[in-house]
């Protein structure tokens, strides 16, 4: 099986960066993906990572270190609407992603 | 750009009705997955086709079923609905099987409340 471990909840001030952490435990490693959520709404997504390294998609970065098990998420210059759930979900071979139970961040102010 | 459609977008029921979901992938895409997420939870896989053929099966419940038809649409059926069935069922394709990489879009949600 997988372990997915994320942050339960963090707060950042608008116009900050932020980075979001998620560690994992699995067999077959096949790639990490990162998907913002807003409440009540489909999870859309940010990026995905398969290789070491940083991935950087505008003010989004994420970043994967398959031998620490150890995938962030970077958002800059962060904005009200930035405010939303951010679920690290896990492919393991060929299996479906597994998903965590994701950050919600607050922007403040 | 066309994105993933699923109707209806919200159903209420009683318990011990039946429900039927119903999904509608990108053009083109091959591979339908059905999550479910409950309040403040995280999506949990169900189950997932790809052409036309279940690929994988999660915690789905014996309860449901689903399928995918010749036009990749694909439909969840609920059965003898608990109220611990209420959540959102997301919907999401991809074009491609597992073994490649394939960014899953997801569908808006059906959101169901068993009553």
């Amino acid at each position: 099986g997988q372990n997915i471990d994320q942050p339960t909840e963090m707060t950042a001030t608008e116009g900050a960066i932020v980075q979001i952490n998620c560690t994992y435990q699995t067999s077959g490693f096949n790639g990490l993906f990162w998907y913002q959520q807003h409440a009540g709404e489909a999870p859309t997504f940010l990026s995905y990572n398969v290789l070491d390294g940083l991935e950087e998609k505008g003010r989004f970065s994420s970043f994967l270190s398959r031998s620490k098990g150890y995938s962030y998420l970077l958002l800059k210059e962060l904005q009200m609407k930035d405010s939303a759930s951010y679920l690290c979900a896990v492919r393991s071979g060929n299996t479906p992603l597994v998903f965590g139970k994701g950050t919600r961040l607050s922007v403040i102010a | 750009a066309a994105g993933v459609i699923q109707s209806p977008r919200h159903l209420i029921k009683e318990k011990r009705e039946t429900a039927t979901l119903k999904c509608y992938p990108i053009p083109r895409h091959d591979t339908v997955y059905w999550y479910q997420q409950g309040p403040g939870q995280d999506p949990q896989f169900l189950i997932s086709f790809y052409e036309k053929m279940q690929s994988d099966k999660g915690s789905i419940p014996d309860r449901f079923s689903a399928q995918q038809f010749s036009d990749y649409h694909s439909e969840l059926n609920m059965s003898s609905l608990e109220l611990g069935d209420s959540a959102l069922y997301f919907c999401a394709s991809s074009l491609g099987s597992f073994s490649s990489y394939n960014e899953q879009f997801f569908g808006p949600g059906t959101r169901l409340t068993v009553l």
